[in-house]
């Protein structure tokens, strides 16, 4: 069974500061997920990689496979980046299907 | 495109009432999933499925059944509701198995029995 650490837990940042969450999991994996889950609830999707680096605007993502982890870079944080961000890898279930273990999630909140 | 769709947003239920948490996606993926989110904790998978008729159950099944009667929807069924089955409910859906598709979530039901 894959386990998912993710840290901080909770992270409060100044407007413009670099954000930085970390992720480690246990069993070798074929990708990794990144997700945002916003105080309304609704969970988006941000990454999904199985190597090297991954950019969308001011997100980023990296991975190191031998290492067994996993950054989310946010630059010139943004209020609106407040959200709780999760961490995601598949394992394979005892039906032999793959499904994904979560981390308990990062919570960030950016003060303007 | 509406995604995946979730109802109801919120209930509240009495100890002992059935009720059935309803989700449809429209993306024609084949793989569907019901999780559970209590505060603190991460995601727990309550049920899966890997296409129509097929289902299998997560890592906390007890209280719950689903079916699977087509590719679109995947409802998941709670039988003599108990606290212990207080939580917020996401389903998702993915196109290829967890590990290599991406997935899309629904909008969550917030699920309080009193």
């Amino acid at each position: 069974k894959n386990e998912v650490e993710q840290s901080p837990q909770n992270l409060t940042a100044q407007e413009g500061e670099f954000i930085t969450i970390n992720c480690s999991y246990s069993v070798g994996i074929s990708a990794l997920h990144w997700l945002q889950q916003h105080p309304g609830g609704g969970i988006v999707s941000l990454f999904m990689l199985s190597s090297g680096k991954k950019k969308h605007g001011r997100l980023i993502a990296t991975i190191n496979i031998q290492e067994k982890h996993s950054s989310l870079h946010i630059t010139a944080s943004h209020p609106r980046d407040s959200a709780v961000y999760i961490c995601a890898v598949p394992t394979i279930t005892q039906g032999g299907s793959e499904k994904l273990v979560f981390g308990k999630g990062t919570k960030l909140t950016v003060n303007p | 495109n509406a995604g995946v769709t979730q109802t109801p947003k919120f209930r509240i239920l009495k100890i002992g009432q059935s009720m059935t948490l309803q989700c449809t996606q429209d993306m024609n993926h084949n793989y569907m999933y019901w999780y559970r989110q209590d505060p603190g904790m991460g995601l727990k998978l309550i049920y899966y499925s890997v296409g129509a008729g097929i289902t299998d159950k997560g890592e906390v099944p007890n209280g719950y059944n689903v079916s699977r009667s087509t590719t679109e929807d995947f409802p998941l069924r709670l039988e003599l509701a108990a606290p212990s089955q207080t939580s917020v409910y996401f389903c998702a859906s993915s196109s290829r198995t967890g590990g290599q598709g991406g997935y899309t979530f629904g909008s969550g039901t917030r699920l309080t029995v009193v």
